[in-house]
């Protein structure tokens, strides 16, 4: 089946340090990607997302890259903080699907 | 930042008990998802909803039932709880823009013991 998968399921990241979290998808037919920070005991929160006709986009910390060409997004976050740690997912629209198909998600602790 | 509920927070109940997790939005929107999640594990799809009266099943197969009688609100019901349903429930809901880049915006979830 489809599936949307990371890299690494723990990241440790020391604070004030960029990280880098990783996400492989499998359907070329994928359109729209989201990344979401979910902390414990709380539901996933949107970070920001990126359409397939983008390569590249900046929040505030927050960059996503998208390279179709091997099917790779990443999440790169950017003098991280405490707050920071917490699970993230990555999330594709296949076209067509009208859903969203999740990933497994990262855990990124962030030590002081 | 999204205006989306669900009661009760925690539930801890009996086996063969009916419970119904409820879920609001306020945003207005049409679409909306109900997700099956382990901790730190990645969501399931089990029910979603177009609109008022539509409802379909997801990717993950479930024992529970939706409703969509009014926009705002979608409840899940599980008609006879057992210790395999013990999960967190999370609710969703996203407005339909087309061209597949509708952002789906999570409430905080039903933290759900069956014992």
């Amino acid at each position: 089946g489809e599936s949307v998968g990371l890299h690494l399921p723990t990241l440790s990241v020391q604070e004030g340090d960029n990280s880098i979290i990783n996400c492989a998808y499998s359907n070329s037919a994928s359109d729209y990607f989201i990344w979401y920070k979910q902390e414990s005991g709380k539901g996933p929160q949107f970070i920001i997302d990126i359409r397939s006709n983008m390569d590249k986009r900046q929040g505030q910390r927050v960059t996503v890259l998208l390279n179709k060409t091997v099917k790779h997004l990443s999440l790169q976050i950017a003098a991280t903080q405490p707050g920071d740690s917490a699970v993230y997912f990555c999330a594709e629209n296949i076209k067509g699907a009208q859903k969203l198909v999740f990933g497994q998600g990262t855990r990124l602790t962030i030590n002081p | 930042e999204a205006d989306i509920y669900q009661t009760p927070r925690y539930l801890v109940i009996g086996t063969g008990k009916k419970i119904t997790l409820e879920c609001s939005q306020t945003m207005g929107h049409d679409k909306m998802y109900w997700y099956q999640q382990d901790p730190g594990m990645e969501l399931h799809l089990i029910h979603y909803s177009y609109g008022v009266n539509s409802t379909e099943k997801g990717d993950l197969s479930s024992e529970s039932t939706v409703s969509r009688i009014r926009t705002e609100h979608f409840p899940l019901t599980l008609e006879s709880a057992r210790p395999s349903h013990t999960s967190q429930y999370l609710c969703a809901s996203s407005e339909f823009r087309g061209g597949g880049t509708d952002t789906q915006y999570f409430g905080p979830g039903t933290r759900l013991t069956v014992l």
